[in-house]
């Protein structure tokens, strides 16, 4: 069964700093990786998706990086804005279903 | 341009009611699903549909069914709710299982 877990929980940065969530997964036989953000009280809006081929999506300011054979997903915010302040989730979809797994989430919050 | 809408926002029911969340999509993607969302345990999925006519179980299936009326719509039944069903339902859609997922804005459901 995969398992996809999301370190650190919460995590607090002032304005400017770049920054890097992390996004483990125990299985590597996946279809894709996708990268959500969530705000309070709201749905979740896709950031980023990356196809088991790839390496790498880039969106804005926004970098997200695959490595299936250590199962791992990095998401990098360069220039953070209070505004990016968010919980933000990746799921992972195996190759042999139709199940999207999902992290806990880390929760963001960007300081003025 | 709606999206992924779903009602009603907010539900309570007391134990052993029943209930129906709607879900329509208007972009004519044809995988559709139900998840709930639970504090620290990220999103699970209840039941998938992908594609008008079929229905599959997810990974917390039980206590629940349900129904895709058409392409643009799916619909979550509970048929006798109990506390444990407490939590917050986002229903999403995909063009095909590769795609990225479209998020509702949620319904969050107290069964008391």
């Amino acid at each position: 069964k995969q398992e996809v877990t999301q370190i650190p929980a919460a995590l607090s940065v002032p304005e400017g700093e770049n920054l890097v969530l992390n996004c483990s997964f125990t299985d590597s036989a996946i279809y894709n990786l996708q990268w959500f953000r969530q705000d309070p009280g709201k749905g979740l809006t896709s950031l980023l998706l990356i196809q088991s081929s790839q390496r790498e999506q880039t969106s804005g300011r926004l970098n997200a990086s695959l490595d299936k054979s250590s199962g791992r997903s990095t998401l990098y915010i360069a220039a953070s804005q209070p505004g990016d302040s968010a919980t933000y989730l990746c799921a992972v979809r195996g190759v042999n279903n139709n199940d999207m797994r999902f992290g806990a989430g880390t929760r963001l919050t960007v300081k003025p | 341009n709606a999206g992924v809408t779903q009602t009603p926002k907010f539900q309570v029911l007391k134990t052993g009611q029943s209930m129906t969340l709607q879900c329509a999509q208007d972009m004519n993607h044809n995988s559709m699903y139900w998840y709930r969302q639970d504090p620290g345990m990220g999103l699970r999925l209840i039941y998938y549909s992908a594609s008008e006519g079929t229905t599959d179980k997810g990974e917390v299936p039980n206590g629940y069914n349900v129904s895709r009326l058409n392409k643009r719509e799916f619909s979550l039944r509970l048929e006798s709710a109990a506390p444990s069903q407490t939590s917050v339902y986002f229903c999403a859609s995909s063009e095909e299982p590769n795609s990225p997922l479209h998020f509702g804005n949620g319904t969050r459901l107290t069964v008391t």
